[in-house]
């Protein structure tokens, strides 16, 4: 089956300590996103990639770093410099980084810093 | 600055009636509109979608109707069901872009037995 799959789903962290969470798709997608989602609030735009080796900042990329290694990952590590990780995090692909395409979603993963 | 507004936190419609979402937007770049329903602790499914060039776009009980000039977008289910109970987002992308897509809040929808 095709999809993106995100891990693990649930993740506790202390606090100063660096995570990375694993986004990985099997749809032949060419551009790759993260997404943040806090109570209440929509989603919004971390980092995101069109092409393997090359990603740009979001709107709220700090405290944040992405790789794009290959194709079909895109890690997402959330540094001790993010001030407030605890979120419900939520990584996409899409087929044209140019065209009009829908975005396709992962199951999440909810950080939470104890 | 949200550039995606959905103004209503919440709404609830007896089963077998219309719902009706609404989303307002600022950034005149948007030319592709979409629309996703999401249940807690998931990730976002993708429903429905429309292009600039179109002001309607249907598929099955889902329409979507774009107003260009009101810079409005509306997500009619017809009829609802219980199963339609959760978080509708609205999202646009613009051209020129990477096509990241910047969100609304999300409506709770609630469709009572």
């Amino acid at each position: 089956d095709g999809g993106i799959t995100q891990s693990p789903k649930y993740l506790f962290r202390k606090e100063g300590q660096n995570v990375t969470l694993s986004c990985e798709q099997n749809l032949n997608h060419d551009a790759m996103y993260w997404y943040r989602q806090d109570p209440g609030q929509g989603l919004r735009l971390i980092y995101y990639s069109q092409i393997v080796n090359d990603f740009q900042k979001g709107d709220i990329a700090e405290g944040y770093s992405v790789s794009r290694e290959k194709k079909e990952s895109f890690p997402l590590t959330v540094t001790s410099a993010q001030k407030n990780p605890t979120a419900f995090y939520l990584c996409a692909s899409s087929k044209r980084t140019g065209g009009q395409s829908e975005a396709f979603f992962g199951q999440g993963t909810r950080l939470t810093v104890v | 600055d949200q550039q995606v507004k959905q103004n209503s936190p919440s709404l609830s419609v007896q089963e077998g009636r219309i719902s009706i979402l609404n989303c307002d937007y600022t950034n005149s770049m948007f030319d592709y509109f979409l629309w996703y329903k999401k249940y807690p602790a998931e990730g976002p499914t993708f429903l429905i979608s429309i292009s600039s060039i179109k002001d309607k776009n249907e598929d099955g009980r889902f329409t979507v109707f774009l107003n260009k000039s009101a810079k409005h977008l509306s997500l009619h289910i017809v009829p609802s069901q219980p199963g339609d109970s959760a978080v509708y987002f609205c999202a646009a992308s613009a051209h020129g872009s990477a096509r990241q897509l910047t969100f609304g809040s999300g409506t709770q929808l609630t469709v009572l037995p």
